[in-house]
């Protein structure tokens, strides 16, 4: 059964650092890309970026590029969302989600919810 | 960047009704590369229709998608308790794979 099991909710202090994942179980994780996508406390769905972790080709939407970073280990078949520094406006749950044979996004894990706070 | 304009953005109707949702996109989206997912509050968006037209596995029949080009919709015919949530569109044939605003299917 194909399965993404994210890591547990976040707590953290404005400028401190994040990384959350996304395991991968019961199909071929270098295969298929993985993307992530926020979700604002209230508000909708917003595409971040993705990865294709059989080379680490990544694309970020341009509202997240240089604001985050999604990186993949094959060894351990996670996905990884990293934030530098966070903000009080990167509160929010976020989702990953793998792209399936014909493109369209057919598995998503449970989502992590990360609170910045001070 | 391919632009998801839904509507409308809040519609109340009655269990046993037909509810039309509507997705415009700002550009022609590639190969009818468009999906529609329901959420309910606290769970993960959950897949209805992808391709266009094509229900997910296990979407019941009152579900169903259409439209090609910049004009997509939903139909959920027969409206029960359960339909009623959120719905989004999200177009993945064009990176970033963005995704409408949603539209809140309320009970009257």
């Amino acid at each position: 059964e194909v399965q993404l099991v994210q890591s547990g909710a976040e707590v953290k202090k404005p400028g401190e650092s994040l990384k959350i994942s996304c395991k991968a179980s019961g199909y071929s994780f270098t295969n298929y890309w993985i993307g992530w996508v926020r979700q604002m406390p209230g508000k909708g769905l917003e595409w971040m970026g993705i990865i294709y972790p059989g080379d680490s080709d990544t694309r970020y939407s341009p509202s997240f590029q240089d604001q985050v970073t999604i990186s993949a280990d094959k060894s351990v078949s996670t996905v990884f969302l990293q934030w530098g520094s966070l903000r009080a406006s990167d509160t929010a749950m976020y989702f990953c989600a793998r792209r399936g044979d014909n493109w369209y996004f057919d598995r998503w894990g449970r989502g992590t919810l990360v609170t910045v706070s001070s | 960047e391919i632009v998801l304009t839904q509507s409308p953005g809040t519609l109340s109707l009655s269990p046993g009704e037909s509810a039309t949702l509507s997705c415009r996109a700002s550009q022609s989206v590639t190969s009818s590369y468009l999906a529609w997912y329901q959420q309910k509050p606290g769970q993960a968006p959950r897949l209805l229709i992808h391709g266009a037209a094509s229900r997910a596995t296990g979407i019941p029949e009152r579900f169903s998608g259409s439209g090609y080009g910049t004009d997509f919709s939903l139909t959920i015919n027969r409206l029960e308790p359960e339909d009623f949530a959120v719905y989004y569109c999200q177009q993945y044939g064009s990176s970033p794979y963005t995704f409408g605003q949603g539209t809140k299917l309320e009970i009257k």
